[in-house]
């Protein structure tokens, strides 16, 4: 069975850190394009990464370039999002999700975790 | 960056028809995905490709895609279909993954 679980998810305050964590069970990540997306409260999704099999390409949302950082540990069958000064706007649900690539087309977001909630507030 | 934009709600009542558009600048150049997404639970891929439907979707789940608009088409809605439904594209210029605002469908 697939199963992606995201952890990490704190309360913290402006300008702080959080490291989140997706570990994979079920398949190897090795194969997949992975990807974060976050719910803020009242909004609608907004795709924040994707990172490539081997970690060499990642994309960012321009909100959060040069604060978050995505990585992977293949080995670990695990995604990780690092988020840095953090602001309130940072604050939503973040799922980690596999990335479904055609022909090197980017195309949808496949398996989904059930999210870790990030509360940015002082 | 690529903007895709959907109308807020959509009402129907239980048996009828829910047509959800997206717009944006000539996305029948673009593969529109589309999403449910329930209080509290994690978005379900509903259509991929304008008009796949992923295995376990209900054939009463349709999309189409052309000129400035792409839909998604509900028929024979249900009580559960009730939920938060978005569109998504891949800029290729940017590599940047793009959503829609979302609708939220309500079954009267």
């Amino acid at each position: 069975e697939v199963q992606l679980v995201e952890s990490g998810g704190d309360l913290v305050q402006p300008g702080g850190s959080l490291r989140l964590s997706c570990a994979v069970s079920g398949f190897s990540i090795s194969n997949y394009w992975m990807g974060w997306v976050r719910l803020a409260p009242g909004k609608g999704l907004e795709w924040v990464a994707n990172i490539e099999q081997d970690g060499t390409q990642t994309y960012y949302v321009d909100s959060v370039k040069g604060r978050f950082t995505i990585s992977r540990d293949n080995a670990k069958n695990s995604l990780f999002l690092q988020l840095n000064s953090l602001r309130a706007e940072d604050t939503a649900v973040y799922y980690c999700a596999t990335v479904v690539v055609v022909a090197g087309a980017i195309t949808y977001f496949d398996s989904w975790g059930q999210g870790t909630l990030v509360t940015v507030s002082s | 960056s690529y903007v895709v934009t959907q109308p807020p709600s959509v009402s129907v009542a239980p048996g009828q028809t829910a047509r959800i558009t997206c717009g944006g600048s000539m996305i029948g150049g673009y593969s529109v995905h589309w999403y449910h997404q329930k209080p509290g639970q994690a978005p379900v891929l509903v259509v991929y490709d304008d008009s796949d439907r992923p295995s376990g979707i209900p054939e009463r789940f349709s999309g189409s895609n052309s000129g400035n608009t792409a839909t998604l088409t509900i028929t024979r809605v249900e009580a559960g279909d009730e939920a938060d439904y978005y569109c998504q594209v891949w800029d290729s210029t940017t590599y940047h993954v793009v959503f829609g605002g979302g609708t939220k469908l309500t079954v009267l």
